[in-house]
């Protein structure tokens, strides 16, 4: 069946340094989704991306999507506080998630 | 607010007992997820709902669980003989099919703890 890898699973930063995590899809994907979970909060949707070798930007997060369409990337530029969390990743039928990157920041 | 309600947030329980969740969508919003959250982890899919049909499970999920959507608009989960590997944070997400962006709108989630 389908397996969504996510690496690394904890990474901690300065604030101001840039972040990035991995996930990588044991099949080819149709789409995949990229989620963010507060500490103690829910899973909230960030973006979709569909097309081989997509690449879309939110003011500072970059997310890319490979052009095998089997991994995907997202970057974070000059992490704020804010963006303290863990980032999933999820398969095009939404029942696959990655187990997550947990992202410390310090100040 | 995203508008999809749990209810309760919490529940604890003794092992044996029974527990139903509550999961109210968004009301124009046809599908339902039911996913299952540890410490540490990604959602771990449960069962899929499309209006009132049943259409997905997971095969790991014990025959102790069973999930309605009788008119395909809130939906029940039900753990009948809770056992203490059954604690976690039961999460409820609801979605809207679309041709390029079908995302999930989580709610707050109900946390079990099974005594």
């Amino acid at each position: 069946g389908q397996q969504v890898m996510q690496i690394p699973q904890y990474q901690h930063v300065q604030e101001g340094e840039d972040f990035t995590t991995y996930c990588n899809s044991s099949t080819t994907l149709s789409n995949i989704q990229w989620y963010k979970q507060r500490p103690g909060g829910h899973p909230v949707f960030l973006i979709q991306l569909v097309k081989s070798g997509e690449v879309k930007k939110q003011k500072r997060l970059t997310f890319q999507f490979g052009e095998a369409k089997k991994n995907s990337s997202l970057h974070i530029t000059a992490t704020q506080t804010t963006d303290v969390g863990t980032y999933f990743c999820s398969g095009d039928d939404k029942i696959i998630f990655g187990k997550g990157t947990r992202l410390h920041i310090l100040p | 607010d995203t508008g999809v309600s749990q209810d309760p947030r919490h529940k604890i329980t003794k092992r044996g007992q029974n527990v139903t969740f509550r999961c109210d969508p968004i009301s124009e919003h046809n599908r339902l997820y039911w996913y299952r959250q540890t410490l540490g982890q990604g959602p771990e899919f449960l069962t899929y709902f499309q209006n009132e049909a049943q259409l997905e499970k997971s095969r790991l999920l014990s025959d102790r669980f069973s999930a309605e959507r009788p008119k395909g608009s809130f939906s029940t989960l039900e753990i009948q003989r809770t056992e203490q590997g059954d604690s976690a944070m039961y999460l409820c997400a609801s979605s809207f099919p679309g041709p390029t962006n079908e995302k999930l709108f989580f709610g707050s989630g109900t946390q079990l703890s099974v005594l």
